[in-house]
C-alpha cells in the first residue's frame, strides 16, 4: 500500500459545482496534513493546511479523519481557475510525503 | 525577494555522466528538500535536511547525494546518471516542521 493515496483523476466539472477529493494515509503516526495545488508544469504551491476539527478557507474545506486515516478536501462554486492539480501531503517524522494528486478541470 | 533559487532550469545529461543541481533560499529556512516528479506522478522526496551539516534519505535516495554546509544552499548531486533519473526536480523549504512553503521552479532533467 501507497503511503499517501489520492482519488484517481480526471475530474470533469462545470462552472459553478461542488466537487470533493479524498486521500488516505497509511502511517497512523502522521502529525499533520495538507493540500498543494499545482499547475500545469509549475510548482506546487501550499493550499490550505488541514485541521483535525475541519478548517475552510473561502470556497475550500479540509477535513481530517484520523480514526479512517483520510483527509479530504471540497471546494464550493468551482471557479475556471480551480482547474490544477491537487495533491495531498502528509508529514511523519521529519519529511513530507506526497500523493500522485487529482487532476480538476472545471469547464465553463 | 528571491525565495527558493534552483539552477539549471534545463539539462540534457549522457549516461554515466554527472552533474550537481543548485538550490539556495534567502528566507533563512532550517528545512530543505529535494523532490522528483515523473510525468504524471506526485512528488517523491529524495532527501532532506532539517539544517547545517544534517541531511537525511527520503523516499528515493538511490544514485543522489547532497550536502548542507550551509543555512542557505542544499545542493543535489547525480554522479552516474542513469536514464531512471529524467524527472523534474523540485527544491523546497520550510522554516520548521511546518510544511515547505516555498519551491523553486524546478530543473528539468533528461537522460539520453
Amino acid at each position: 500500500r501507497k503511503e499517501v493515496e489520492q482519488d484517481p483523476g480526471p475530474f470533469n466539472v462545470p462552472e459553478g459545482a461542488t466537487v470533493a477529493f479524498n486521500c488516505t494515509y497509511s502511517n497512523s503516526a502522521s502529525q499533520s496534513f495538507f493540500w498543494y495545488r499545482q499547475d500545469c508544469r509549475k510548482e506546487p504551491k501550499l493550499l490550505m493546511s488541514v485541521y483535525s476539527s475541519g478548517n475552510e478557507d473561502g470556497r475550500f474545506t479540509a477535513q481530517l479523519n484520523r480514526a479512517s486515516q483520510y483527509i479530504s478536501l471540497l471546494i464550493r462554486d468551482s471557479k475556471l481557475s480551480d482547474s490544477a492539480t491537487y495533491l495531498c501531503v502528509v508529514r511523519g517524522n521529519n519529511d513530507m510525503r506526497f500523493g500522485a494528486g487529482t487532476r480538476l478541470t472545471v469547464k465553463p | 525577494n528571491a525565495g527558493v533559487t534552483q539552477t539549471p532550469k534545463f539539462r540534457i545529461l549522457k549516461i554515466g555522466q554527472s552533474m550537481t543541481l543548485q538550490c539556495t533560499q534567502d528566507m533563512n529556512h532550517n528545512y530543505m528538500y529535494w523532490y522528483r516528479q515523473d510525468p504524471g506522478m506526485g512528488l517523491k522526496l529524495i532527501y532532506y535536511s532539517v539544517g547545517a551539516g544534517i541531511t537525511d534519505k527520503g523516499e528515493v535516495p538511490n544514485g543522489y547525494n547532497v550536502s548542507r554546509s550551509t543555512t542557505e544552499d542544499f545542493p543535489l548531486r547525480l554522479e552516474l546518471a542513469a536514464p531512471s533519473q529524467t524527472s523534474v526536480y523540485f527544491c523546497a523549504s520550510s522554516y520548521d516542521t511546518g510544511p515547505p512553503s516555498a519551491f523553486g521552479d524546478g530543473t528539468r532533467l533528461s537522460i539520453l
